[in-house]
């Protein structure tokens, strides 16, 4: 089974600054990779897709992708306080399972 | 368009019981996949349903069942409940045109006693 690897933190940044998440996984066959945000208490919420190499913008949002590295990360700009939640990382498995990672809680302090 | 629905919110059992979640996928889509997140973890895969017939199932044991209605609709039923059982049953909503992309409902929080 594909496995999905990440820090989980927590990660703790300024209000204003770059928070930087990182995600490997293990299967280089991998296509399809997911950043998605989970406040406490609440569900995941899709927050980026990526499937090719290099760099997927979306607002304060920029998913990155080094297939060759086996290696995605997202950053958020101009961190802000309601970002503060843990971000799982996520590929597909055989067209219709996600693999999770465990989450890497992100803190945004005033 | 409302999103995905599951019920109930929460539930509260003993161990050896039984249970049963509910989930409504979103308008239009036809296949729903059931996690489980148990605290400090990432989702875990369950079940994946389309057009009613199971397309995948994860590493979970005999107690855990599920199946899909004409609607799409979708129950998760878990038989002889342990303690570990424990957790957010999450159900995701799929789109026959993005099969890879999952939106997931709002979660029954589980607890097993």
């Amino acid at each position: 089974q594909k496995e999905v690897e990440q820090n989980s933190g927590p990660l703790s940044v300024p209000e204003g600054a770059i928070a930087s998440l990182n995600c490997t996984y293990s299967d280089r066959g991998s296509q399809s990779f997911f950043w998605y945000r989970q406040y406490s208490g609440k569900s995941p919420e899709l927050i980026m897709s990526i499937y090719s190499n290099g760099d997927k913008e979306d607002g304060r949002f920029t998913a990155q992708l080094n297939k060759a590295s086996q290696y995605v990360s997202l950053l958020i700009r101009d961190s802000q306080p309601s970002d503060s939640a843990t971000y799982l990382c996520a590929v597909i498995e055989d067209t219709d399972k996600l693999i999770f990672g465990t989450g890497t809680r992100l803190q945004v302090f005033p | 368009d409302a999103g995905v629905t599951q019920s109930p919110t929460h539930l509260i059992k003993t161990r050896g019981q039984q249970v049963t979640l509910r989930c409504s996928p979103i308008s239009g889509h036809k296949s729903v996949s059931w996690y489980q997140q148990v605290l400090g973890q990432g989702p875990q895969f369950i079940f994946q349903y389309y057009e009613k017939e199971e397309r995948g199932r994860g590493n979970f044991p005999d107690r855990f069942s599920a199946r899909q209605f004409p609607n799409y609709s979708s129950e998760l039923n878990v038989n002889a409940l342990l303690l570990g059982d424990s957790a957010l049953y999450l159900c995701a909503s799929i789109s026959a045109q993005r099969i890879d992309t999952q939106y997931f409902g709002p979660g029954t929080r589980l607890t097993v006693l």
